[in-house]
């Protein structure tokens, strides 16, 4: 258990469905973001919060929604998505510093998308 | 930009070999510098961290030193175990403002007992 919580750990889809990840901190972070982590690829930022407000978001399709209702936790809206979505989605907090002292990540959600 | 470059992989040794994965960075700041570690089935993990230039990581029997001047900070360890086997990545976290963390692809190790 690293402190971060994320279910599902797997989860398949139809390419019509919606489904939601979540994720879940109680460490005192501030900041949460989403990674993509598909094989034989760098990690890809998808959306960062800090405080409760999105302060990035790096070019990622409109299929993909994210959702920050408070500090501790943090969802994934997925729908209408493609076979190349599937890839295991990494959840992560971090103290108010932005980064400089490490990230806790979560175990992660392994979606494939059928 | 900043950018991370580690070894590729995979990276095969027997039990309680030296290790070492090289990881060079580019980077306009100050960064801090990181390793994580990610075990089959599971999220990264934390391995260790430098914030300043000479600043030596270390945790498990890893160590790495924030070199400025080679601007490296590679990962090594004296004896290595099977449970070692994972994949390691390098990370930076520019200091400057910005909330990204910039990884490394990733290296793969496999320990053979």
């Amino acid at each position: 258990e690293t402190g971060v919580t994320q279910t599902p750990r797997h989860l398949v889809m139809g390419m019509t469905n919606k489904k939601s990840l979540k994720c879940e901190q109680h460490l005192g972070h501030n900041a949460m973001y989403w990674y993509k982590q598909s094989a034989k690829k760098p990690l890809e930022l998808m959306f960062v919060y800090s405080l409760e407000e999105r302060v990035e978001n790096n070019s990622v399709p409109s299929r993909f929604s994210p959702e920050c209702p408070n500090s501790s936790h943090l969802f994934l809206h997925l729908h209408t998505l493609q076979p190349e979505d599937s890839a295991l989605y990494l959840c992560a907090s971090s103290q108010p510093d932005r980064g400089m002292h490490g990230y806790t990540f979560g175990s992660g959600t392994r979606l494939t998308v059928v | 930009g900043d950018s991370v470059t580690q070894m590729e992989g995979p990276v095969t040794l027997s039990e309680e070999a030296f290790l070492t994965i090289n990881c060079t960075y580019t980077a306009t700041g100050y960064p801090s510098l990181f390793w994580y570690v990610q075990y089959p089935g599971e999220g990264l993990q934390l391995l260790l961290k430098a914030t300043k230039a000479d600043d030596k990581g270390s945790n498990k029997g890893f160590e790495a030193t924030y070199r400025k001047e080679t601007t490296s900070f590679h990962l090594e360890k004296g004896s290595v175990q099977v449970s070692d086997s994972a994949v390691y990545f390098c990370a930076l976290s520019d200091n400057t403002g910005g909330f990204k963390t910039i990884f490394g692809a990733g290296t793969r190790l496999f320990v053979k007992a």
